[in-house]
């Protein structure tokens, strides 16, 4: 299986603020994405992080709020902006090995909570 | 888009039933159905999963069914033990150039001993 790792693990941060999460992959993985998994709620989809160019974005996430950077093929980031108690969330980021339609990989999660 | 839809939300079992949770999906596009179990504070880990080419697929004591026709599938979990205790996502992927899932709203497995 492919090896993600992301940080911070969990972080409590004041509303007004922005906090950017850090994700390594492997060189297995080929696609990154971020996805949101609210309190006791399912896993959605923020973006797609392209390498070297804007993120693909989901139905209901902006850039201005959700910025995503990915310079190279094994790193990737994303910034939550201007937080407020509602962004409370746990934000994973995942990969797909390429050939492997589907499959996703996901890492340990980044818990944040807004106050 | 695809929407997928999971039965039941929670579902509590005694040591050594068998569990099974049921996922209808939308769109018959769809061709690959993981599931994923995501442990109480841990990342979500695919445990099996199945593509629109085969009906059922088995894994020890975990098994997946496929139905193309009705636009649903199911895990079967046999001999259930407490370690099987987590939340369940099911979950659809489309052949749209790249991999994405859509996601079913999970079920928590609850087994007591």
């Amino acid at each position: 299986s492919a090896v993600i790792s992301q940080k911070p693990s969990r972080d409590i941060c004041q509303r007004g603020t922005s906090l950017t999460i850090q994700c390594q992959v492997d060189s297995q993985v080929t696609m990154m994405f971020w996805y949101r998994q609210q309190p006791g709620q399912s896993l959605t989809l923020i973006a797609t992080a392209n390498q070297g160019s804007e993120a693909t974005y989901e139905s209901g996430f902006v850039i201005d709020k959700f910025p995503i950077s990915r310079p190279n093929l094994t790193f990737s980031t994303l910034t939550v902006s201007n937080m407020s108690p509602e962004d409370s969330s746990i934000y994973l980021c995942s990969g797909a090995r390429q050939g492997r339609t589907g499959e996703l990989f996901f890492g340990e999660g980044s818990r944040l909570t807004v106050l | 888009g695809e929407n997928v839809e999971q039965h039941p939300s929670t579902l509590s079992v005694q040591e050594g039933d068998s569990a099974v949770i049921k996922c209808t999906y939308s769109d018959s596009a769809s061709n690959y159905f993981p599931w994923y179990k995501q442990e109480l504070g841990k990342r979500p880990q695919l445990i099996i999963d199945i593509r629109s080419n085969v009906g059922e697929k088995k894994d020890q004591r975990i098994a997946v069914t496929l139905n193309k026709t009705a636009k649903h599938f199911s895990l079967h979990i046999t001999e259930t033990q407490p370690e099987d205790s987590a939340v369940y996502f099911c979950a659809a992927s489309i052949p749209a150039g790249y991999s994405t899932l859509t996601f079913g709203k999970g079920t928590m497995l609850l087994v007591s001993p």
